[in-house]
C-alpha cells in the first residue's frame, strides 16, 4: 500500500463549479498536511498548509484534515479556469530533522470557460 | 526575494553519461532537498542537504549523489545514466531550522536520456 493515494482524474468541471480534491494515506505519523499547484512545465507552487486535524481557509481555497480517518481535501469554490493544473497532496511529519515530503501521483483538474 | 533557481532547465544526455543539476535557493534558506518527478511514480524524495551535510536521503540508487556548498547552493550528480532516468527534477528550499517546514520549489531541470 502506497503511503499517499490520491485519484490522478482527469477532473474537467465547468467554470464557477465547486471543486473537491482528497487524499487518503496510510502513515499516521504525519502531521504536516500541504497542496501544492504545479502548472504545465513549471515547479509545484505551495497553496495551503495545515498542522494537525481541522479545516484551513484562504480566499476561495479550503483544506481539511481529518487525521482519525487519515483523509485530506482540498474545496476549490467558484473555480477559474486559471486553476486548471495539477494539484498535488504532500504531507511529512517532524520527527528528528525530517524534510522528506511524501507526495500523492496529483490530481489533473481542467475548468472550462 | 527571488524564488529558488535551477540550471539549467532543459539537458538531453545519452545511456552512460553523467549529468550535474545546480540549484540555488531562496535567500536566507539553508536547507535544499531534491525530488525527482515522473509520470509513473509522481514526485520522489532523492535527499536533503543543510549546512552542507546530508541529513536525510530516500530511497535511490548510489549514482545519484549531492553536495551543497557553503553558500547554501547545491548540485546533485547523476552517474552512469539510465532511460528511466529521464524525469524532472525539482529542489526545494526551506530555512531549514524544523521538520514540517514549508518547502518553495524551483521549476526544475528537465533531462531526457536517450
Amino acid at each position: 500500500q502506497k503511503e499517499v493515494e490520491q485519484d490522478p482524474g482527469p477532473l474537467s468541471v465547468p467554470e464557477g463549479a465547486i471543486v473537491s480534491l482528497n487524499c487518503t494515506y496510510s502513515n499516521s505519523a504525519f502531521q504536516y498536511f500541504m497542496w501544492y499547484r504545479q502548472y504545465s512545465r513549471k515547479g509545484p507552487e505551495l497553496l495551503m498548509y495545515t498542522y494537525s486535524s481541522g479545516n484551513k481557509e484562504d480566499g476561495r481555497f479550503t483544506a481539511q484534515v481529518d487525521k482519525s480517518s487519515k483523509y485530506i481535501s482540498l474545496f476549490i469554490r467558484d473555480s477559474q479556469p486559471s486553476d486548471s493544473a495539477t494539484y498535488l497532496c504532500a504531507m511529512t511529519h517532524s520527527g528528528g530533522s525530517n524534510y522528506k515530503l511524501t507526495f500523492g501521483k496529483g490530481t489533473l483538474l481542467t475548468v472550462n470557460p | 526575494k527571488a524564488g529558488v533557481t535551477q540550471t539549467p532547465r532543459y539537458l538531453i544526455k545519452t545511456r552512460g553519461q553523467q549529468v550535474t543539476l545546480s540549484c540555488s535557493p531562496i535567500s536566507g534558506h539553508r536547507s535544499v532537498s531534491w525530488y525527482q518527478q515522473t509520470p509513473g511514480q509522481g514526485l520522489q524524495f532523492l535527499f536533503e542537504y543543510f549546512s552542507e551535510t546530508q541529513r536525510n536521503k530516500g530511497n535511490f540508487p548510489g549514482r545519484f549523489s549531492g553536495r551543497q556548498f557553503s553558500n547554501s547552493r547545491s548540485e546533485m550528480n547523476v552517474s552512469t545514466l539510465e532511460l528511466g532516468d529521464s524525469a524532472l527534477y525539482l529542489c526545494a528550499s526551506s530555512p531549514g531550522l524544523a521538520g514540517g517546514e514549508t518547502q518553495y520549489f524551483g521549476p526544475g531541470t528537465r533531462l531526457l536520456v536517450l
